[in-house]
C-alpha cells in the first residue's frame, strides 16, 4: 500500500499569510502513460464532510478560491494558501488514487494566529 | 444538484451486521465508480471501499476484506456496504463518496468530488 505522510501535524498561520502543507508518498504515484499525478486534497471543517479542493496535483474544483494551489510532482506536493482567510481553518488531507487501496494522510489541522 | 444521502448506520454490539445505505441523486448513477470512506472518532480518513459503475469490479481495504460487502443497484440510484463481524475498530462516520469517472482501473480518476454527510457506526457491548 501506498503510505501518505504530511507535514506538519498542526499549523499556525496569520491573516492574510501564507500556509504550506507538505505530503510525501512512499512510492511514485506520477503515472507514465499520461504523465499525471494521482494526487488529490481535500478540506474538512468541524462536522461536515471532506470537500475536494485540488485534483490532478495542481487543478482546482470548481468554484475553489484561487489562493489554493498544488504543485509538485512524483512522492512531494504542496497545498499552498497564499492568503489566509478565516474560513480556511479546516484540516486538509492528501490522497493517492494511483492505486487501491486509495490512501489518504493522517491529516493537518490549520489554525489562525 | 448533486446529492448523496447515507443511512443505516446505528449501535451494534461486537459480532454483529450492518447494513449501510447510499441514495444518489442528481447525476446518471450507473456511469461513476463509488466509494465508501471512514472516519473514526478523531481521526483521518480511511478509503473502505469501492464499486465501478456497472457493479461489476469491487475493491476492498485490507482492513475489512472478507467481512465488509460493497454493491450497488444502479435502478434504485443506491449504493450499499454490508458489514458483518463488526468490531470495536469499524467505529467511525461512514461516507459514500463519488468519483468522476466509471472505473476503479489503474489509471482511472479515483479522487472523490462528492460526499454524502455520513452517517456513525458503533460497534460497543
Amino acid at each position: 500500500d501506498i503510505v501518505m505522510t504530511q507535514s506538519p501535524d498542526s499549523l499556525v498561520v496569520s491573516l492574510g499569510e501564507r500556509a504550506t502543507i507538505n505530503c510525501k508518498s512512499s512510492q511514485s504515484v506520477l503515472y507514465s502513460s499520461n504523465n499525471k499525478n494521482y494526487l488529490s486534497w481535500y478540506q474538512q471543517k468541524p462536522g461536515q464532510p471532506p470537500k475536494l479542493l485540488i485534483y490532478w496535483t495542481s487543478t482546482r474544483e470548481s468554484g475553489v478560491p484561487d489562493r489554493f494551489s498544488g504543485s509538485g510532482s512524483g512522492t512531494d506536493f504542496t497545498l499552498t494558501i497564499s492568503s489566509l482567510q478565516a474560513e480556511d481553518v479546516a484540516v486538509y488531507y492528501c490522497q493517492q488514487y494511483y492505486s487501491t487501496p486509495y490512501t489518504f494522510g493522517q491529516g493537518t489541522k490549520l489554525e489562525i494566529k | 444538484e448533486v446529492q448523496l444521502l447515507e443511512s443505516g448506520g446505528g449501535l451494534v454490539q461486537p459480532g454483529g451486521s450492518l447494513r449501510l445505505s447510499c441514495a444518489a441523486s442528481g447525476f446518471t448513477f450507473s456511469s461513476y465508480a463509488m466509494s465508501w470512506v471512514r472516519q473514526a472518532p478523531g481521526k483521518g480518513l480511511e478509503w473502505v471501499s469501492g464499486i465501478s459503475g456497472s457493479g461489476g469490479n469491487t475493491y476492498y481495504a485490507d482492513s475489512v476484506k472478507g467481512r465488509f460487502t460493497i454493491s450497488r443497484d444502479n435502478s434504485k440510484n443506491t449504493l450499499y456496504l454490508q458489514m458483518n463481524s463488526l468490531r470495536a475498530e469499524d467505529t467511525a462516520v461512514y461516507y459514500c463518496a463519488k468519483a468522476p469517472q466509471i472505473t476503479m482501473v489503474r489509471g482511472a480518476s479515483g479522487y472523490f468530488d462528492y460526499w454524502g454527510l455520513g452517517t456513525l457506526v458503533t460497534v460497543s457491548s
